[in-house]
């Protein structure tokens, strides 16, 4: 299967707790997106990447998060201090950087987070 | 800013019905927007896509959209629906490409009867 992967698929921790999901994204593309998806809402925006670049970031991503794609390959996102509001799926996107106008976003089944 | 509103929290439609779900965008340039699918335990799916030219856009599995900018609007259509449509409708909008964070709707969930 060579489209985009994440672990793991379902986190229950307790408040206070740190965690990390992994994303490994299509071999080759270079774009690399986190959105946080809550319960009837869409998808909202937190970090991408260029390569190993953090491009740009969401006033959701608060100094609790952080995110890192240190070789341009797999993306970690880490939340600190896990608090209930952080409850939601994590979604991971990528797409390549190529000559055309756009790239289409590939995502990822995401990781279900709940805080206990 | 960007925004989208989907303003269609949940629609039912009968298998074979016709469907049309609603969205509408704000954004100073052209946009770039796109209707996304999202099953149960599954990630999104992108079903069509609109940048520029005509403004009537194919998309995959049957459907079908149309931009109209004088009203901000970005509607998908199927002329016949499935059962297995049912599912979690995003539209979506980038700014000056593809190539940046996408601003979601809150989405539109369909349900199917029989």
């Amino acid at each position: 299967d060579t489209g985009v992967s994440q672990d793991p698929r379902h986190k229950i921790t307790k408040r206070g707790q740190n965690v990390t999901f992994r994303c490994d994204p299509i071999s080759e593309h270079n774009r690399l997106y986190w959105y946080r998806q809550t319960l009837g809402q869409g998808p909202e925006f937190l970090t991408y990447f260029q390569n190993e670049a953090q491009l740009e970031k969401s006033r959701l991503l608060s100094d609790r998060f952080s995110a890192e794609r240190p070789k341009g390959s797999f993306s970690t996102l880490e939340i600190q201090r896990t608090e209930q509001g952080d409850s939601a799926m994590y979604l991971c996107a990528s797409s390549s950087d190529g000559p055309s106008s756009y790239n289409e976003q590939f995502f990822g089944p995401g990781t279900r987070l709940t805080v206990l | 800013a960007q925004s989208v509103t989907q303003p269609d929290i949940h629609i039912t439609v009968s298998e074979g019905a016709s469907l049309e779900l609603r969205c509408n965008y704000s954004y100073g340039a052209t946009p770039y927007l796109f209707w996304y699918v999202q099953s149960p335990g599954q990630g999104l799916q992108l079903l069509l896509k609109y940048f520029s030219g005509d403004t009537l856009v194919q998309g995959i599995k049957g459907f079908e959209a149309e931009f109209k900018r004088s009203q901000s609007s970005f509607n998908l259509r199927k002329p016949s629906v499935h059962w297995s449509d049912a599912a979690e409708y995003f539209c979506a909008v980038g700014a000056y490409s593809g190539n940046t964070p996408l601003v979601f709707g809150k989405g539109t969930r369909l349900s199917v009867i029989a």
